[in-house]
């Protein structure tokens, strides 16, 4: 079983960038990807993107292109998630989830409140 | 980029009673659908894979089935744990897609 327990709350103001973590518990990646998912307040969910640690291999969601960056550290077993030139729209919580074997997502962080505001 | 529709948007029921939810695709995607449950406060939990398979732990009262666009998640008998919102997910075109949800409140 993945456990996958993420950064604190952040409060950025709107322009500015957040970087949010995501480390597995025992400090080692499952052998699948680890993506990312965000949830705006009474809202459904949005994939964000997605990362292959042991290959570093990326995918965003066409929306999200040249404002997101998401990278691994394999060595203590920490993914990252970082968010530039953000609006109140960001306003959200972040999720980090791990990717089965059947590709779907089976173990999801506690998530990360995001608040942009002036 | 494959849209999902859900419906209701709110069904309202018991416990004891039937709660069937639907799920439809704006293009085939096959069998490569998921189900989660979300409660408040919380993440979303893996329900349904690949259409009709239960993630590990999930009860047998959660069924799911369907394919191509047309896709449902039936509730046998509702626990009171039950109430929640519920959101489908699809997996066979990129980029990875989930509907609005259904929101199972409690008559």
């Amino acid at each position: 079983q993945v456990q996958l327990v993420q950064s604190g709350a952040e409060v950025k103001k709107p322009g500015s960038s957040v970087k949010v973590s995501c480390k597995a518990a025992g400090g080692t990646f499952s052998t699948y990807s680890l993506g990312w998912v965000r949830q705006a307040p009474g809202q459904g969910l949005e994939w964000v993107g997605r990362i292959t640690p042991f290959v570093g291999l990326t995918k965003y969601a066409e929306k999200f292109q040249g404002r997101v960056t998401i990278t691994a550290d394999k060595s203590t077993g920490t993914a990252y998630m970082e968010l530039t030139s953000l609006r109140s729209q960001d306003t959200a919580v972040y999720y980090c989830a791990s990717y089965d074997s059947n590709g779907y997502l089976d173990y999801w962080g506690q998530g990360i409140l995001v608040t942009v505001s002036s | 980029e494959t849209l999902l529709t859900q419906s209701p948007a709110t069904l309202s029921l018991s416990p004891g009673e039937r709660a069937t939810l639907s799920c439809r695709a704006s293009q085939s995607i096959n069998t490569y659908l998921a189900w989660y449950q979300q409660k408040p406060g919380q993440a979303p939990r893996l329900l349904i894979y690949d259409t009709s398979n239960r993630a590990t732990g999930i009860p047998a009262r959660f069924s799911g089935s369907g394919s191509g666009t047309d896709f449902t998640l039936t509730i046998s008998s509702l626990e009171p744990e039950d109430f929640a919102v519920y959101y489908c997910q699809q997996r066979n075109n990129w980029p990875l897609t989930f509907g609005p949800g259904t929101k199972v409140d409690i008559k």
